[in-house]
């Protein structure tokens, strides 16, 4: 069974940079078949598509995020990370790790997420 | 890119349907046949319950079924049981090969 599991701080000072990874277990990420995910969503609020990257490196961003987002992948590892920079309170939010769908464009596997809060 | 425009709530009584719609453009829902459902019950993961438009994964119970026209898809849920109150997000893939979710409906089984 698939699982995804992603880590890092929970707590990011403003204007510095927020790092998560996604470790991916019960299945490889150079899967030719599929694309992995980032999607966060601020407390109380809806869901937002960060962005997604193939096992190659290929990425795809939201362009309202895309100056300040950078998603990698560690083959090495099973293992993708997200970095979000200059970060202010309004990126305030549970992130989530997720496998798009082999041939769909939806996202089947989901992390359970994580919170991560901006503050002084 | 903008959301995609969900009502924010829909209630319905045990055994009753009801019908979540999700309004995009023609460069989102309009242009593709990749709209996706999903159910989130609080301080849970989102579940993919619908994908392309109308097609339910493995394990997704038979209740639940989409549908689209033009711009607007539609999730329905029919014989409601109080298990099916969480939020509901829909998904689409866009022309700049990126996703826009709606801003989510809360179901509430009354």
């Amino acid at each position: 069974q698939l699982q995804l599991q992603e880590s890092g701080p929970g707590l990011v000072k403003p204007s510095e940079t927020l790092s998560l990874t996604c470790s991916v277990s019960g299945g490889s990420i150079s899967s030719s078949s599929y694309y992995w995910g980032w999607i966060r969503q601020p407390p109380g609020k809806g869901l937002e598509w960060i962005g997604n990257i193939y096992y190659s490196g290929s990425t795809y961003y939201n362009p309202s995020l895309k100056s300040r987002v950078t998603i990698s992948v560690d083959t090495s590892k099973n293992q993708f990370s997200l970095t979000l920079s200059s970060v202010t309170a309004a990126d305030t939010a549970v992130y989530y790790c997720a496998r798009r769908c082999s041939s769909s464009n939806c996202y089947d596997y989901w992390g359970q997420g994580i919170l991560v809060t901006v503050s002084s | 890119q903008s959301a995609l425009t969900q009502p924010a709530s829909v209630s319905g009584s045990p055994g009753q349907s009801i019908t979540i719609s999700c309004t995009g453009t023609s460069s989102d829902v309009g242009g593709y046949n990749s709209v996706s459902w999903y159910q989130q019950h609080p301080g849970k993961a989102p579940k993919l319950m619908i994908s392309d438009v109308s097609n339910r994964p493995s394990g997704v119970s038979n209740r639940f079924s989409g549908s689209k026209s033009g711009d607007t898809a539609s999730l329905t849920i029919s014989g409601l049981q109080a298990e099916d109150e969480a939020d509901y997000y829909c998904s689409s893939y866009t022309t700049s090969s990126t996703w826009v979710f709606g801003g989510g409906t809360k179901l509430t089984v009354l």
